[in-house]
């Protein structure tokens, strides 16, 4: 079956440090993934997703940047975070199967504190 | 408008009743409509997933599509405490299959 696994679930980290949030897919491969952030109260936020090793989309313009160095792993990272970077990260990835297939599954997310 | 209109609530039912929580979808071209439960501090988790009009049973669960209209809903019979939690809508519009349209989610509360 397939899983996604992302690391940490929670981090409280100052203002200006570097952030790395890891996340990796089993089970499938050449899968799409994501990054998305939910802040309190607000709805998903896509920030980034790739369709394939090296290959990043950026939804919006921000502090952050992604990678994926391998079929299955997608990182997202900072190199100097800000206080507004606060929220709940979720990774996640989906299948370009038929149209019955293409269902997102989400990671257990990960909790970022920025102070 | 938002792509993806849900009720924030908090909706709140009785144990045992039928909980119906509703979306609505701005994008016509949109064909793939998916419901997600999310409990508080933890991530969202796939209820359901429909693509054709009509109905779509799954055990307690029945979502329901009418494309004409653009909304979609779920329906949960037999509410139960557990049942409490944020249901968030989400639409994708093939072919492209990478944005997937977050509603902001329906509070749910049941109670015992």
């Amino acid at each position: 079956s397939q899983t996604i696994h992302q690391w940490p679930a929670t981090l409280v980290q100052p203002v200006g440090s570097p952030l790395s949030l890891e996340c990796t897919v089993e089970g499938t491969s050449n899968p799409n993934l994501y990054w998305y952030r939910q802040a309190a109260g607000r709805g998903l936020q896509l920030l980034f997703y790739s369709v394939g090793i090296g290959q990043i989309s950026s939804e919006v313009p921000q502090n952050l940047s992604a990678s994926r160095p391998q079929d299955r792993q997608f990182i997202l990272s900072s190199k100097k975070l800000l206080l507004s970077d606060s929220g709940f990260y979720l990774c996640a990835f989906s299948r370009d199967r038929a149209l019955s297939g293409n269902t997102i599954y989400f990671g257990e997310g990960s909790w970022l504190t920025v102070v | 408008q938002k792509e993806v209109e849900q009720n924030s609530g908090p909706l709140s039912v009785p144990e045992g009743a039928i909980a119906s929580l509703n979306c609505t979808y701005s994008d016509r071209g949109s064909q793939s409509f998916f419901w997600y439960r999310q409990y508080s501090g933890k991530s969202p988790e796939l209820i359901m997933s429909i693509y054709s009009n009509g109905d779509k049973e799954d055990g307690r669960f029945t979502a329901q599509l009418n494309k004409a209209s653009q909304y979609v809903s779920l329906l949960i019979r037999d509410s139960q405490p557990s049942d409490s939690a944020t249901y968030l809508c989400a639409v994708n519009r093939m072919p492209r299959t990478y944005k997937y349209i977050f509603g902001t989610g329906t509070r749910l509360k049941v109670l015992a």
